[in-house]
C-alpha cells in the first residue's frame, strides 16, 4: 500500500534561515508526490508536485522540493524562511492504479520565529 | 481559480442527529472527496466519487454516507452522529486527465457532535 511519513510534528527555524520539512514514501510502482500547506481555519492549498524528471521540484511561495529515489524521500525546503511561512504542511502520495485519491502524511507544523 | 465552497464553518449537533455536509465545485471536476481531518492522524479519506452518482469507499467510510446527484454537489452524510465524529471535515475535487492535477479543496467544516 502507498504511505508517507512526515518524522517530525514540529519544525521551528528562525526567519531568514533556511527551512526542510522532511517526508518519506514507500509506494508500489513510480511515486506521485505533493505537498501542501494549511493556514489557521482554512482548506490546503497545492504547493508542488512531483511526477518525472528533474528532481527539483519548485512550487509556490519560493518553496521546492527534492526527489530522492535512492532514500525514498521528498523532503520540502526553502532557502530562506519568513514568519508568514508559519502553517501545517502536509505531504501525500497519489494512490496506486490511476486513482485521484492521495493519501496524506500525518502533517509537520512549521513555526517560524521573527 | 477552482472555487470548493463548503456550506458551514462551524456546525454544532447532537448525538443521534442526522448531519448533512454540502460542497460545490465550479470547475467542472469529475472527482470528488471528502477527507477528515483529525490531530496527529493528518488526512483520512471517508469517500470518493469519480462521476455523477458514482462512489467508491475511503479508508473510513463507516457511520457515513455519500450523494453525488448532480457533477458540481457532492454531500457527506452522517446517518446518526456520534461523538467520535467530532472533527474538521474537508471536500476536495480533482480534474481528469494526464497532468496529475492536484486536489482543490474547500475550507472546511468544523463539525462538534456533543
Amino acid at each position: 500500500a502507498q504511505s508517507v511519513a512526515q518524522p517530525e510534528d514540529q519544525v521551528n527555524v528562525a526567519e531568514g534561515n533556511p527551512l526542510t520539512v522532511k517526508c518519506t514514501y514507500s509506494v508500489s510502482g513510480n511515486p506521485y508526490l505533493f505537498w501542501y500547506v494549511q493556514y489557521p481555519n482554512r482548506g490546503l492549498q497545492f504547493l508542488l508536485k512531483y511526477i518525472t524528471g528533474d528532481n527539483l521540484v519548485k512550487g509556490s511561495y519560493g518553496f521546492e522540493a527534492e526527489f530522492n529515489k535512492s532514500q525514498t524521500s521528498f523532503h520540502l525546503k526553502k532557502p530562506s524562511a519568513l514568519v508568514s511561512d508559519s502553517a501545517l504542511y502536509f505531504c501525500a502520495v497519489r494512490d496506486y492504479g490511476g486513482s485521484y485519491k492521495l493519501i496524506f502524511g500525518s502533517g509537520t507544523r512549521l513555526l517560524v520565529r521573527p | 481559480d477552482v472555487k470548493v465552497t463548503q456550506s458551514s464553518r462551524y456546525l454544532v449537533k447532537r448525538t443521534g442527529e442526522k448531519v448533512f455536509l454540502e460542497c460545490v465545485q465550479d470547475m467542472d471536476h469529475e472527482n470528488m472527496f471528502w477527507y477528515r481531518q483529525d490531530p496527529g492522524l493528518g488526512l483520512r479519506l471517508i469517500y470518493f466519487s469519480y462521476d455523477v452518482k458514482m462512489k467508491e469507499k475511503g479508508d473510513i467510510p463507516e457511520g457515513y454516507s455519500v450523494s453525488r446527484e448532480k457533477k458540481e454537489r457532492f454531500s457527506l452524510i452522517l446517518e446518526s452522529a456520534s461523538t467520535n465524529q467530532t472533527s474538521m471535515y474537508l471536500c476536495a475535487s480533482a480534474q481528469t486527465g494526464n497532468n496529475f492535477s492536484p486536489l482543490h479543496f474547500g475550507n472546511g467544516t468544523r463539525l462538534t457532535v456533543t
